[in-house]
């Protein structure tokens, strides 16, 4: 079956430590994409990438990195600088253009 | 700054009768709209969509209307069922590179 899968469900952290969220996509999607969710707030684009070796940041990019080195997997790190991490981050994958997004089930970060 | 706007955060509506959801937005430039499915601890879904050439998209129980003009989508749910209790989000892009989500509307229904 194809799909998103995010790991961990939960990620607990200590302050002043990068943590790296996973996400890997079997959709043989071109495009992936990082959001975050608080509560009583919408979805908010952290980064985007729509090919492998590129990516643009999103709204709040600030204290989180990248990378996207192959199509499957696009991982987010949440580094020190960040400094209000705990959160619920959702990643998705789609064909890219306007068409819709596949999420996985999320990752629920918090901070020691 | 939202650009995408879900003014009620929950709506309550007995089985069987029409649930109605909407959204606002403000850029008149966006050109595709979706509207997404999230159950707890789970991700969203996508339900429908609709392009900004059309007015209307139906599919099965679930319709899709915008309106250009008040720069307003809803959607419309009929007839509503227990398993359609869920949060709603609307999404909103211009370009497809980024999307823009409402903060969702918590849907119940009663059964």
């Amino acid at each position: 079956d194809g799909g998103i899968t995010q790991s961990p469900k939960y990620l607990f952290r200590k302050e002043g430590q990068n943590v790296t969220l996973s996400c890997e996509q079997n959709l043989n999607h071109d495009a992936m994409y990082w959001y975050r969710q608080d509560p009583g707030q919408g979805l908010r684009l952290i980064y985007y990438s729509q090919i492998v070796n590129d990516f643009q940041k999103g709204d709040i990019a600030e204290g989180y990195s990248v990378s996207r080195e192959k199509k499957e997997s696009f991982p987010l790190t949440v580094t020190s600088a960040q400094k209000n991490p705990t959160a619920f981050y959702l990643c998705a994958s789609s064909f890219g253009g306007n068409q819709p997004q596949h999420f996985g089930d999320g990752t629920r970060l918090s901070i020691l | 700054d939202q650009q995408v706007k879900q003014n009620s955060p929950s709506l309550s509506v007995q089985e069987g009768r029409i649930s109605i959801l909407n959204c606002d937005y403000t850029n008149s430039m966006f050109d595709y709209f979706l509207w997404y499915k999230k159950y707890p601890a789970e991700g969203p879904t996508f339900l429908i969509s609709i392009s900004s050439i059309k007015d209307k998209n139906e599919d099965g129980r679930f319709t899709v209307f915008l309106n250009k003009s008040a720069k307003h989508l809803s959607l419309h749910i009929v007839p509503s069922q227990p398993g359609d209790s869920a949060v709603y989000f609307c999404a909103a892009t211009l370009t497809g590179n980024q999307f823009y989500f409402g903060t969702g509307t918590s849907l119940t229904v009663i059964p």
